[in-house]
């Protein structure tokens, strides 16, 4: 069966701070990848998506960046944090050219509060 | 084009009492539907979704819901609320494209003992 891990579970950074957020998928193989942000009362946020390897498309213009180093392996970073990157971080996985019909499974997420 | 809106941020219900969560889409193309749980401080868990086929869908936790193409709805019920149902529930279309799915805002639901 197929897991999804996040890690940290939770973090507290200065602004200013550099960020790494790291997400990783078992069980199945060239996964597309999600990363979504939600901040109360404003639904979850897609900040980027990956078909693959090297391979990023970006949402919304923001202090974020995303890389997919590996085939299961997706990573949010920022250089310098601002105070507006604090929320609760996603990570999904679903399955790849397989239509839209298929389901998006959810990681436990990441909080992050940038004071 | 895709869009959800979610009717309600908060809804409260008595324990015993019938669950309505709504939802309504907008799409281009014949959509695919579903519905998230989240509970606190964890990721979303699928509830139910709509492919093909029959429009009324069972979930688990003995929630379901309806696809009404005429109303652009697809709203979630359960007909007797229990205190473990209480967490935010997120309705989400998928139409193609990037592969991206779409979701609303999100409603909380509170069940009152």
């Amino acid at each position: 069966s197929q897991t999804i891990h996040q890690w940290p579970a939770t973090l507290v950074q200065p602004v200013g701070s550099p960020l790494s957020l790291e997400c990783t998928v078992e069980g199945t193989s060239n996964p597309n990848l999600y990363w979504y942000r939600q901040a109360a009362g404003r639904g979850l946020q897609l900040l980027f998506y990956s078909v693959g390897i090297g391979q990023i498309s970006s949402e919304v213009p923001q202090n974020l960046s995303a890389s997919r180093p590996q085939d299961r392996q997706f990573i949010l970073s920022s250089k310098k944090l601002l105070l507006s990157d604090s929320g609760f971080y996603l990570c999904a996985w679903r399955v790849t050219g397989a239509g839209y019909q298929e389901t998006q499974y959810f990681g436990p997420g990441t909080r992050l509060l940038v004071l | 084009a895709q869009s959800v809106t979610q009717l309600g941020s908060h809804v409260s219900v008595s324990e015993g009492a019938l669950v309505l969560l709504r939802c309504n889409y907008s799409s281009s193309v014949p959509p695919y539907l579903f519905w998230y749980v989240q509970y606190p401080n964890q990721g979303l868990q699928l509830l139910l979704k709509y492919t093909t086929g029959a429009t009324l869908v069972k979930g688990i936790n003995g929630f379901e819901a309806e696809f009404k193409k005429s109303e652009t709805s697809f709203h979630l019920t359960k007909p007797s609320a229990h205190m473990s149902d209480a967490a935010e529930y997120f309705c989400a279309v998928s139409s193609g494209g990037y592969q991206k799915v779409t979701f609303g805002i999100g409603t909380k639901l509170q069940v009152i003992p």
